[in-house]
């Protein structure tokens, strides 16, 4: 069963350093890139970084480049985000989520993570 | 980064028929394939269309997607109370290198 689990999300003061992560099993991890995408509270969905299967590049949102960084361990089918100089307006629901095609990284992802929420507030 | 543009909302009864637009332009819907997911409150994003015009196997076939130029339209017909949800269209930008969300849908079945 095709799983994606996030995790390390919680309330933290704004400026701080955060690191989430993407436990995933099911698949075969190392041959699909992925995706991170958020959800503000009673806001859309906006996109935020995908990295390449084998973690040589990576694409990020605008509104988050030179703040998060997103990386991953093939040998523990593992995502990561990592975000900086937290904001209050990265405060949202944060999923991973997987594309529909391995190899593929523009298109549709098919399977999501229940997410993890980061609130950002002193 | 701007979104793709859809209605905030639309509604409609039981058994009718809804189109949701989706409109971008060349550097996205216009060279790339469109995506669109639903949201049911509290829940993650479930995909319903991909490649355009393409469904997943467990999405009935009521939904349908299309695609001309730099515009997508996702169609529900015979429509459902379990249909009433958040949508989303989604395409790639050639110019952002980056995912683009529209704004999304939510639609009431009224």
């Amino acid at each position: 069963q095709v799983q994606l689990v996030e995790s390390g999300g919680g309330v933290v003061q704004p400026g701080r350093y955060l690191r989430l992560s993407c436990a995933t099993s099911g698949f075969s991890f190392s041959t699909y890139a992925m995706h991170w995408v958020r959800q503000a509270p009673g806001k859309g969905l906006e996109w935020v970084a995908v990295v390449w299967f084998d973690g040589s590049n990576a694409y990020y949102a605008d509104s988050v480049k030179g703040r998060f960084t997103v990386s991953r361990d093939n040998s523990r089918n593992t995502l990561y985000l990592d975000i900086k100089r937290l904001r209050a307006d990265d405060t949202a629901v944060y999923y991973c989520a997987r594309p529909v095609i391995r190899g593929k990284f523009k298109d549709a992802v098919d399977v999501w993570g229940r997410g993890t929420m980061v609130t950002v507030s002193s | 980064q701007s979104a793709l543009t859809q209605p905030p909302s639309l509604s409609a009864a039981p058994g009718q028929r809804v189109a949701i637009s989706c409109s971008g332009s060349r550097s996205n819907i216009g060279n790339n394939y469109v995506s669109w997911y639903q949201q049911l409150p509290g829940t993650a994003p479930k995909l319903v269309i991909f490649d355009n015009v393409q469904r997943p196997t467990v999405i009935p076939a009521r939904f349908s997607g299309s695609k001309s130029g730099t515009s997508a339209t996702l169609a529900i017909t015979g429509l459902q109370t379990g249909d009433e949800a958040d949508y989303y269209c989604a395409a790639w930008d050639n110019n952002l290198n980056a995912v683009i969300f529209g704004g999304g849908t939510k639609l009431t079945v009224l």
